[in-house]
């Protein structure tokens, strides 16, 4: 089955910008998703970007991917305190019709 | 607009008891429905969906179940808790706009067994 992997820990100062990688498994995966949890609460969705776009800017977010090496990654410019979280990558593969999230990567921001 | 609603927000139960964890959709007809498990520290683990009124699929063994008696209500129960039970269970839906297949969370349900 699918496999997402992400790394589980970034610190990047405030105001820098932030890169958190994503990779997966599956090349049929259609829809690729990135979600943010705040401390305590539920999951929310930031954006997501079908396969057949290598890029998606939504403000201060960009979202790359590169389907050959199937690696997603989420760009946040002039990262602030508030975008601190947890940030899961989520792939929808279409073949299994199920969304595989992977481990989370926790977005620490110093001052 | 369509709302997801879970209760109760946190829980503490000992060892043993039971567990009935609900979920509520509005503002949609016939939604997917999930529920995922996170424990401490960790990713989503996906534990059942369901595609319709009594139609549930288990994705892992364990000592939980679901139901979902009406169209827009899940419930996650157990008959008796064990300790590896605890974590932070998170309902969601699917839109199904195009072929998206977005899931949306609910805010989650915090289950502390003793």
């Amino acid at each position: 089955g699918e496999d997402v992997e992400q790394s589980l820990f970034l610190s990047v100062r405030e105001g820098d910008s932030s890169v958190i990688n994503c990779t997966y498994t599956d090349s049929s995966s259609t829809y690729l998703y990135w979600y943010k949890q705040e401390p305590g609460a539920g999951l929310q969705l930031l954006t997501y970007i079908f396969s057949n776009m290598d890029m998606k800017q939504d403000q201060r977010l960009t979202v790359l991917l590169n389907k050959k090496d199937k690696h997603l990654s989420l760009r946040i410019a002039d990262t602030q305190t508030g975008d601190s979280a947890i940030y899961f990558c989520a792939v929808y593969t279409g073949t299994a019709s199920k969304l595989t999230f992977g481990t989370g990567t926790r977005l620490q921001v110093t001052l | 607009s369509q709302t997801i609603h879970q209760w109760p927000a946190t829980l503490v139960q000992p060892v043993g008891s039971p567990l009935s964890l609900e979920c509520t959709v509005e503002g949609t007809s016939n939604p997917n429905l999930y529920w995922y498990r996170q424990a401490a520290g960790r990713g989503l683990q996906l534990l059942f969906y369901s595609v319709g009124i009594g139609q549930i699929s288990s994705e892992v063994p364990q000592n939980l179940s679901a139901s979902r008696p009406q169209d827009r209500q899940f419930i996650l129960s157990s008959k008796k808790l064990l300790l590896s039970d605890s974590g932070f269970y998170l309902c969601a839906w699917v839109d199904r706009t195009g072929f998206q297949e977005t899931q949306y969370f609910g805010p989650g349900t915090r289950l502390l067994v003793l």
